[in-house]
């Protein structure tokens, strides 16, 4: 059965820290990992990762895929309150998906 | 581009009702999916479709039915409304073209079955 488990479940950081956010994934035929993330309302898309060790970046965002580790972990460096969300891991198996329950990240001013 | 629009906000059915919850996006994706998301468990993907004609199953197509004959609209279908299918509906459609990828999801449907 796929599975995609992120941990941890929820984070209380102050402004400034860096965080690192993990998933861990068992999907059958895999073709990518995506990153969302969900504050009061729908998702919002921050990467997709295909190549192992091939870092995506975006601001403060970066993210990066380890295909031996089944393993995916997101990175937010000098955390704004702005950050605080639900961040969202799924893994693609062909074109179905298959979502972690999601990290909880609070930034505390 | 008014993106992924979703119709309506807010329904409430009673046990039994059918309804269609609409979805239409105006960016030429070829991809739409339809979620639902509940407390503690993350999105689950209901059903999705790649392109105008094709559909397919996601993780839990049970009780739901879609369609799509453009690809602009991606209706889901209720058929009879049960209380486990309470919960917050978000439709999406996303792209590969231009070598990137992109998805977009609109604003939700929440729907509370009595």
């Amino acid at each position: 059965e796929d599975k995609v488990v992120q941990s941890p479940l929820s984070l209380v950081v102050h402004e400034g820290d860096t965080v690192t956010l993990n998933c861990s994934y068992e999907v059958t035929n895999f073709r990518s990992l995506l990153w969302y993330k969900q504050e009061k309302k729908a998702p919002t898309f921050l990467f997709m990762l295909t190549s192992s060790g091939i870092e995506k970046k975006s601001g403060r965002l970066s993210s990066i895929l380890d295909k031996k580790e089944l393993s995916s972990i997101l990175n937010i460096t000098a955390t704004q309150t702005g950050d605080s969300a639900i961040y969202l891991c799924a893994g693609t198996p062909n074109n179905d998906m298959r979502f972690g329950a999601g990290t909880r990240l609070t930034v505390k001013p | 581009n008014a993106g992924v629009t979703q119709t309506p906000k807010f329904q409430v059915l009673k046990t039994g009702q059918s309804m269609t919850l609409q979805c239409a996006q105006d960016m030429n994706h070829e991809y739409m999916s339809w979620y639902r998301q509940d407390p503690g468990m993350g999105l689950r993907l209901i059903h999705y479709s790649v392109g105008a004609g094709i559909t397919d199953q996601g993780e839990v197509p049970n009780g739901y039915n879609v369609s799509r004959s453009t690809t602009e609209d991606f209706p889901l279908r209720l058929l009879s409304a049960a209380p486990s299918q309470t919960s917050v509906y978000f439709c999406a459609s996303s792209s590969t073209s231009g070598g990137g990828y992109t998805q977009y999801f609109g604003p939700g449907t929440r729907l509370t079955v009595l």
